[in-house]
């Protein structure tokens, strides 16, 4: 058990539709990250945000959007689903901004019909 | 462009064997380098860690993992696999530029068969 909690663990929904995934750090942690994992792209970096503050960008849609709030925990929103948006949604975490060493959630299953 | 290569997507080997998994990457300079484990429908596992230093790294499991410059490789290795070992490995790099984000390879599939 890594410390890292992400609800819910799956979800099945319609294309078109808006989620919600939840992530909590663990205990202390500043960083945040979220990562797709997909057949088709494998694990993708999405975002990170530090202490509040998105700090960088990867691979993420512009029907994806995310935040983190003062109690630490962030929420990634994800709107007008699509069939290929289906993947396991990672959270991970690290105690500051320049630690390199990242530890992962369990991942929420999407599952878009 | 920053590239974590897996070159085996997967690879099967016989539980007690001793067992290689590649891993390549392509920085401009040298990464942080990680190896994950993921068994089906989990998470990842942190394997192991390379920062600097020592270029042989152990890690839980029994694992272990070279750190070659010259090769520009990180590669998994355990002298005797376990059929508790079957998984996927995932082989990640990153660098403290512009946030901390880690490029993942592919992945390589291990079977272990008894």
């Amino acid at each position: 058990d890594s410390g890292v909690t992400q609800t819910p663990k799956h979800l099945i929904t319609a294309t078109g539709q808006r989620v919600t995934l939840r992530c909590s750090p663990r205990s202390g942690d500043l960083s945040v990250y979220w990562y797709q994992q997909s057949l088709d792209q494998g694990l993708q970096f999405l975002i990170q945000y530090y202490n509040g503050e998105e700090r960088a960008k990867g691979n993420i849609l512009e029907r994806f959007s995310a935040q983190q709030f003062p109690d630490l925990h962030s929420e990634l929103n994800l709107s007008s689903l699509e069939l290929g948006d289906s993947a396991l949604y990672f959270c991970a975490s690290s105690p500051d901004y320049w630690d390199p060493e990242q530890y992962f959630g369990p991942g929420t299953r999407l599952t878009v019909t | 462009a920053q590239s974590v290569t897996q070159p085996d997507i997967h690879i099967t080997v016989s539980e007690g064997a001793s067992l290689e998994l590649r891993c390549n990457y392509s920085y401009g300079a040298t990464p942080y380098l990680f190896w994950y484990v993921q068994s089906p429908g989990q998470g990842l596992q942190l394997l192991l860690k390379y920062f600097s230093g020592d270029t042989l790294v152990q890690g839980i499991k029994g694992f272990e993992a070279e750190f070659k410059r010259s090769q520009s490789s990180f590669n998994l290795r355990k002298p005797s696999v376990h059929w508790s070992d079957a998984a996927e490995y995932f082989c990640a790099a990153g660098v403290m530029e512009y946030g901390n984000k880690l490029v993942f390879g592919a992945g390589t599939i291990l079977r272990v068969k008894s």
